[in-house]
């Protein structure tokens, strides 16, 4: 079966830092995604991203965070100033089109200390 | 955008049916109902999705109410390996906003 891949698996950085997580969707997929979760809580709703731009973020998604697909097959997160409260698990997830099931990536695990 | 709202945990005994109830009474036309499971921080697992007809597929079945406000996921039978958190979603097909309840916690006990 096709897969998301995400890199790194884990990252740590130090707080004020930008960190960059990356995503390989699955070719030819169109909408993407991604989420977070922190330790013990369920996952949350970040950004979703279709046609080059962003479709709906949540009130989490504030201007420290960023998404961009820059080459057409690379889908980045990227925290401009990362903070304590962002250590987390981060999903990158990709689907095809509408009503399709959607394939989530094994995570990007970011301590920030 | 819906919420879903799922009781936060049940217990199976191992073979037997496990039926996980979710409600999303304020689902949208254009809003699928996808289950998912979590096995530790693992990336989410797929297990089904569906509109407004009943769903099956090799790993479960998909029960929809007819007015769409609730789903019901049904594992046939239960193994041990099925323990895991299992989420009901809400994905709006427009690219939108996808919503995570807050997960049922299954337990399937030998």
């Amino acid at each position: 079966e096709p897969e998301v891949t995400q890199t790194p698996s884990h990252q740590v950085t130090q707080m004020g830092q930008e960190v960059i997580l990356r995503c390989v969707p699955i070719s030819n997929h169109l909408y993407f995604y991604w989420y977070r979760q922190i330790l013990g809580q369920k996952v949350e709703f970040l950004v979703s991203f279709y046609n080059n731009e962003i479709s709906e973020k949540s009130e989490i998604f504030d201007d420290q965070f960023s998404v961009e697909r820059p080459d057409g097959s690379n889908f980045t997160l990227k925290i401009r100033s990362t903070k304590l409260e962002d250590s987390a698990m981060y999903f990158c997830a990709s689907r095809g089109t509408m009503g399709e099931k959607l394939f989530f990536g094994s995570g990007t695990q970011l301590s920030v200390l | 955008d819906a919420k879903t709202t799922q009781p936060p945990s049940m217990d199976c005994a191992e073979g037997r049916a496990a039926n996980l109830p979710c409600n999303h009474s304020t689902i949208s036309g254009n809003e699928y109902v996808y289950w998912y499971r979590q096995i530790h921080s693992q990336g989410p697992q797929y297990i089904i999705h569906g509109l407004k007809n009943n769903e099956t597929n090799e790993m479960a079945s998909l029960i929809i109410t007819e007015d769409r406000k609730s789903s019901t996921l049904i594992l046939p039978h239960a193994t041990l390996r099925d323990t895991a958190v299992y989420y009901c979603i809400v994905l709006n097909t427009n690219a939108g906003k996808s919503t995570f309840g807050d997960g049922t916690t299954l337990t399937v006990k030998p």
